[in-house]
């Protein structure tokens, strides 16, 4: 079975600041991760994702994630924090070769706030 | 959101009663997915599928059904069985296929309240 953990419920962090929003991911063999944000009674907005290659990936709104094989992670980073990121943010992974649906499973989130 | 569209964006319902979830895509997706969310439980699949007229029950089908008459439309039913359904619901739809990099799409959510 996969599993994603995502250690914080919430990270605080003034702007202009960078920030680290963890993720840690269990899967059998080698995984796709992928990060989503979410605003207050909206959707998921999908960010980035890891498939294969470089272990820093760059996603959307100058978010970055890297993939660190043997820490079985996928911290998502941002050089420096606006208060427009305060948002929920997901983690998720699939295992590759898992058969005929592209299942994610999903981490509980963590709440970002960027203060002034 | 792109174009995914969920309707209505708040649904009340009263207990004993079906209710029908509308999402509907023009993306061209073959794939779509149901998920449930709850606050400090992440996202659980209620069903998925994969192509017309067919689909799959996820983690937590129970109390739910689902149909997959057209390649644009996935609604979901939730029924007097669902003990809990108080809870925000998402639409997501994806390429599909054999795609294991496939990435999933969301629509803007229902929020139903039993009451």
């Amino acid at each position: 079975a996969q599993s994603v953990a995502q250690p914080e419920d919430q990270v605080n962090v003034a702007e202009g600041n960078p920030l680290t929003v963890k993720c840690t991911y269990s899967v059998s063999g080698n995984p796709y991760l992928f990060w989503y944000v979410q605003y207050p009674n909206r959707g998921l907005q999908f960010l980035l994702k890891y498939i294969t290659g470089d272990n820093l990936v760059k996603g959307s709104y100058g978010f970055e994630a890297e993939f660190n094989k043997s820490q079985t992670s996928f911290h998502l980073k941002k050089p420096s924090a606006l208060v427009s990121d305060s948002a929920l943010y997901f983690c998720a992974v699939r295992g590759r070769n898992t058969g005929t649906a592209s299942k994610l499973t999903f981490g509980t989130g963590t709440r970002l706030q960027v203060t002034l | 959101d792109g174009g995914i569209t969920q309707s209505p964006k708040y649904l009340f319902r009263k207990e004993g009663q079906n209710v029908t979830l509308s999402c509907e895509q023009n993306l061209n997706h073959d794939a779509m997915y149901w998920y449930r969310q709850d606050p400090g439980q992440g996202l659980r699949l209620i069903y998925y599928s994969q192509i017309v007229n067919d689909f799959q029950k996820g983690d937590i089908a129970e109390g739910y059904s689902v149909s997959r008459e057209k390649k644009e439309s996935f609604p979901l039913t939730v029924t007097s069985a669902q003990k809990n359904p108080t809870a925000f619901y998402l639409c997501a739809s994806s390429i599909g296929g054999l795609w294991d990099t496939d990435t999933q799409y969301f629509g803007p959510g229902t929020r139903l309240t039993v009451l």
